[in-house]
């Protein structure tokens, strides 16, 4: 079975740009939650949706938003990039709502550099 | 609201010798706990979770943790390490009952030197 996909590998963006970045979960999966990866540091959580309604949000700005389809794919979009934005963005499925026994599994994320 | 320290930054290690990767954490709920690792440029995948039941918890590729509630660890576990263990691990929490999203570590890097 094909794992978590995300789309795409990399991508280079300018201060003041928007990206959209795209993740395909595992079949079967309906919750998917979305962290932000900085050189050096742990994943931070930034959404989770489940059933295409959004169930939890990390501590981050509104210029950060997502949203998931039908189909269980979801979208996250970030508006007027900063520097500070550039990051590993990964995405993670899980079977269920994700409470704590569901476990998670990652795609292998979108590097994301703004210049 | 959990935190969660990982007190090594980065642990270098010789081939086949014993290697522990210390993980301490902080709730006022109670946790479940996981381990993940991250191979360069790729994402991350699951070595093992404790849930509940036995304290010790057996995970892919010869890792062990051990869960001790009153010293809140979670410290991971091989006794004898290879090359291809090189990689960046990460310790997750996440509170029982929470919507599930997991707190991460800043990760510790192993370094397995032949």
């Amino acid at each position: 079975d094909a794992g978590v996909t995300q789309s795409p590998t990399h991508l280079i963006k300018t201060r003041g740009q928007h990206v959209t970045l795209r993740c395909s979960p595992i079949s079967g999966h309906k919750s998917v939650s979305w962290y932000q990866q900085v050189l050096g540091q742990g994943p931070q959580f930034i959404f989770q949706y489940y059933e295409k309604e959004e169930r939890g949000r990390g501590n981050f700005p509104d210029r950060f938003s997502a949203r998931q389809f039908p189909n269980y794919s979801s979208e996250l979009n970030v508006n007027a990039l900063l520097l500070g934005d550039s990051a590993l963005y990964l995405c993670a499925s899980s079977p269920g709502q994700g409470i704590g026994t569901d476990t998670q599994y990652f795609g292998p994320g979108t590097r994301l550099t703004v210049l | 609201a959990q935190s969660v320290t990982q007190l090594d930054s980065q642990v270098p290690v010789f081939e086949e010798a014993p290697v522990e990767l210390r993980c301490n954490y902080s709730s006022s709920v109670s946790v479940y706990l996981f381990w993940y690792v991250q191979y360069p440029n790729q994402g991350l995948q699951l070595l093992l979770k404790y849930l509940s039941g036995s304290t010790l918890v057996k995970g892919i590729n010869g890792f062990e943790a051990e869960f001790n509630k009153s010293q809140t660890s979670f410290h991971l576990r091989k006794p004898s390490v290879h090359i291809s263990d090189t990689a960046e691990y990460f310790c997750a929490v996440s509170g029982r009952g929470s919507q599930g999203n997991l707190i991460f570590g800043k990760g510790t890097k192993l370094s397995v030197k032949p």
